[in-house]
């Protein structure tokens, strides 16, 4: 799993609550991005950081935002929730020198 | 930007039959294209993948084959299993230091015993 983490496992919100997806890694990766997993969606990609400091948007940003303090850290925020919000996010690292891309567990977010 | 169609949405096959997955792709620059496998339930994991100066690649009963010139690539798995049973995702993108895959929508395939 190359040593990525999510938490928490399930969550679920009211419309307007705000709350922070975590995803951590141990291996000092430099590359690390957060996709939503919708049915019949496949995998959108949200925000990604090319390392610490550099964050840049994906295809589906709107609602989402991110920040990069640390190499091991890339925590996604939701600053008001909204029922489109409700989905799988997975959070994936890439080892430098590489274009193979590794998931972690996921986050199953339901939003009422 | 990259844009990957992928064909069958479902595929159901009997045991021992071979499922063909099938995506297409826009941007001539992609040159990586990996194929994830996600049983329910879980996270998507690499299962095989294939560069562009390569035509077709294998491992084991899973093969990926590559027509650069018509921008398509398809994943073969034979002697199909019910442990094969999963949503299969294509990804198509341009390698090096800034590659973001473009992911297709899945196949979920369906292995009856």
């Amino acid at each position: 799993n190359a040593g990525v983490t999510q938490t928490p496992k399930f969550q679920v919100l009211k419309t307007g609550q705000s709350m922070t997806l975590q995803c951590a890694q141990d291996m000092n990766h430099e590359y690390m991005s957060w996709y939503r997993q919708d049915p019949g969606m496949g995998l959108r990609l949200i925000h990604y950081s090319v390392g610490a400091g550099i964050t840049d948007q994906g295809e589906v940003p709107n609602g989402y935002n991110v920040s990069r303090s640390t190499t091991e850290d890339f925590p996604l925020r939701l600053l008001s929730a909204a029922p489109s919000q409700t989905s799988v996010y997975f959070c994936a690292i890439r080892p430098g020198g590489t274009d193979t891309q590794y998931f972690g567990p996921g986050t199953r977010l339901t939003v009422l | 930007g990259e844009n990957v169609e992928q064909h069958p949405s479902t595929l159901s096959v009997q045991e021992g039959d071979s499922a063909v997955i099938k995506c297409t792709y826009s941007d001539s620059a992609s040159n990586y294209f990996p194929w994830y496998k996600q049983e329910l339930g879980k996270r998507p994991q690499l299962i095989i993948d294939i560069r562009s100066n390569v035509g077709e690649k294998k491992d084991q009963r899973i093969a990926v084959t590559l027509n650069k010139t018509a921008k398509h690539f398809s994943l073969h798995i034979t002697e199909t299993q019910p442990e094969d049973s999963a949503v299969y995702f294509c990804a198509a993108g341009e390698s090096g230091g800034s590659y973001i895959p473009t992911f297709g929508r899945g196949t979920s395939l369906i292995v009856h015993p």
